[in-house]
């Protein structure tokens, strides 16, 4: 059972260029997160999604956009990367009742 | 706003010593507060709280929810260098979001 995978693992961009950063889970999980962590802020969440065809922002969406096309998966992309976006991104996958598993992350720097 | 404050925000003790960590927070309403290790990678689960006053054990660590002071600690007994990690703590707002504070860095020294 694989969990929650995330690719890639690590990534460097040049301000203004876009990607993706792909997130699957296959644990039938109806929601899914993507969250980033910069020191000293914990966890703050990017983007949700309580089922496939539905999205919503989280406290820092700006920058940032998500589709839900399936259950499996939860991609995220960066439309115009900028240093500010330089973090460590995780997504995150739960039944309802709230208990999530995490993917092992995402180090983004944009130079 | 949701907010979870955690304290201390770094913490260093030596083996064999107890530490207690705290989470408050401000939100009224939630389903859960939950308890994460974040050691090298991707934060792994410690406990889920629902009912205040319950504690939760699991082996050296236990955690207890207060709903009438809108806080939640976390305890270490025994401390061991494997300790050493970051601690969040973070509420379930009913599956909409969750809501996480910045972490407690603790460093457990030989």
């Amino acid at each position: 059972n694989a969990g929650v995978t995330q690719t890639p693992k690590f990534q460097v961009l040049k301000t203004g260029q876009s990607m993706t950063l792909q997130c699957a889970q296959d644990m039938n999980h109806e929601y899914m997160s993507w969250y980033r962590q910069d020191p000293g802020m914990g966890l703050r969440l990017i983007h949700y999604s309580v089922g496939a065809g539905i999205t919503d922002q989280g406290e820092v969406p700006n920058g940032y956009n998500v589709s839900r096309s399936t259950t499996e998966d939860f991609p995220l992309r960066l439309l115009s990367a900028a240093p500010s976006q330089t973090s460590v991104y995780f997504c995150a996958s739960s039944y309802p009742t709230g208990r999530s598993t995490f993917g092992s992350g995402t180090r983004l720097t944009v130079v | 706003e949701d907010k979870v404050v955690q304290s201390p925000l770094s913490l260093v003790v030596h083996e064999g010593d107890t530490v207690t960590l705290n989470c408050s927070y401000e939100v009224t309403n939630f389903r859960s507060l939950l308890w994460y290790k974040q050691e090298k990678k991707a934060p792994t689960f410690l406990f889920m709280l629902t009912s205040s006053g319950i504690e939760k054990k699991s082996g050296r660590l236990s955690s207890i929810l207060d709903k009438k002071e809108l806080s939640s600690i976390l305890n270490i007994t025994a401390t061991q260098t494997g300790d050493s990690a970051i601690y969040l703590c973070g509420l379930d707002n009913y599956g909409q979001n969750f809501v996480f504070g910045p972490g407690t860095r603790l460093s457990v020294l030989p």
